[in-house]
C-alpha cells in the first residue's frame, strides 16, 4: 500500500514553545490530509482537514489558532502546535487518502508522540 | 451518544480462539465500514472494508455489517500472539472523512 510518512516521531518540549509536525505522502499525491489526536486508550479523534491550496477545515470545538495547519504542497501537509500546554501532550497521527481514490484508500502516518512539560 | 460506540475491552483470549469484535452505530447515513489493527505507538492499518451491508472474508478475518440493526462485527479465527493489537472500527458516510469507534484492545495469550 501506500506510505505516509510523519516527522518527528517523538517531541518533548517545555510548556510555551510551539512544535511542527510534519505528515508526507511519499507515493502519491493528496489534496487532502487529515489530522486526529489520540489520547492514552482512547479513540482518534479528527481535529482537522487540511486541503493543498487553501485553508484547513477544524472540527468543532478545535482551536485553529492553537493548531495551525499548512498544506503546501501535494505531498506535506504540517500540523504546527502553538504554544503547547502540558493538555496538549497526545499522540498525533495524519492520515492522506489516494487523490481520486475512495475512503478505503486512506493511508495513516506512524504518528508523533507529543510530550509538553 | 456517541456516533461509534465500541467496547474498549480488553479482551484476553487463548491461542486458537476465535474471537468477535463489535461496534454499533447510531447515523444511518453510513455507507462504508472499516476495521483498522493499531498497535502501540503505531498509525492503525486498514484490516477490512465492506461497503453496505453483508459479509466479507480475508484469510482468518470476517468482517459482517447489518445495516437494519447498525451493527457490525470482526471475527479472527485461529486467533494468534500476532494478533495481540487494538481494533478500531471506522466508518464513513462517504467522501472520505471518517468516525472511529474507540477501539478494542485484544491480547491472545500463547
Amino acid at each position: 500500500g501506500a506510505v505516509v510518512s510523519q516527522h518527528p516521531s517523538r517531541v518533548i518540549c517545555k510548556s510555551g514553545t510551539s512544535v511542527k509536525i510534519e505528515c508526507r505522502s511519499l507515493d502519491f499525491q493528496a489534496t487532502t490530509m487529515f489530522w486526529y489526536r489520540q489520547f492514552p486508550k482512547q479513540s482518534l479523534m479528527l481535529m482537522a482537514t487540511s486541503n493543498e491550496g487553501s485553508k484547513a477545515t477544524y472540527e468543532q470545538g478545535v482551536e485553529k489558532d492553537k493548531f495551525l495547519i499548512n498544506h503546501a504542497s501535494l505531498t506535506l501537509s504540517t500540523l504546527t502546535v502553538t504554544s503547547a500546554h502540558p493538555e496538549d501532550s497526545s499522540f498525533y497521527i495524519c492520515s492522506a487518502p489516494v487523490r481520486g481514490a475512495g475512503v478505503k484508500e486512506q493511508f495513516f502516518g506512524p504518528g508523533t508522540r507529543l510530550t509538553v512539560l | 451518544q456517541k456516533e461509534v460506540e465500541q467496547d474498549p475491552g480488553p479482551l484476553s483470549v487463548p491461542e486458537g480462539a476465535i474471537v468477535s469484535l463489535n461496534c454499533t452505530y447510531s447515523n444511518s447515513a453510513f455507507q462504508y465500514f472499516m476495521w483498522y489493527r493499531q498497535y502501540s505507538r503505531k498509525g492503525p492499518e486498514l484490516l477490512m472494508y465492506t461497503y453496505s451491508s453483508g459479509n466479507k472474508e480475508d484469510g482468518r478475518f470476517t468482517a459482517q455489517v447489518d445495516k437494519s440493526s447498525k451493527y457490525i462485527s470482526l471475527f479472527i479465527r485461529d486467533s494468534q500472539p500476532s494478533d495481540s493489537a487494538t481494533y478500531l472500527c471506522a466508518m464513513s458516510a462517504g467522501g472520505n472523512k471518517l468516525v472511529f469507534g474507540a477501539g478494542t484492545i485484544l491480547r491472545v495469550k500463547s
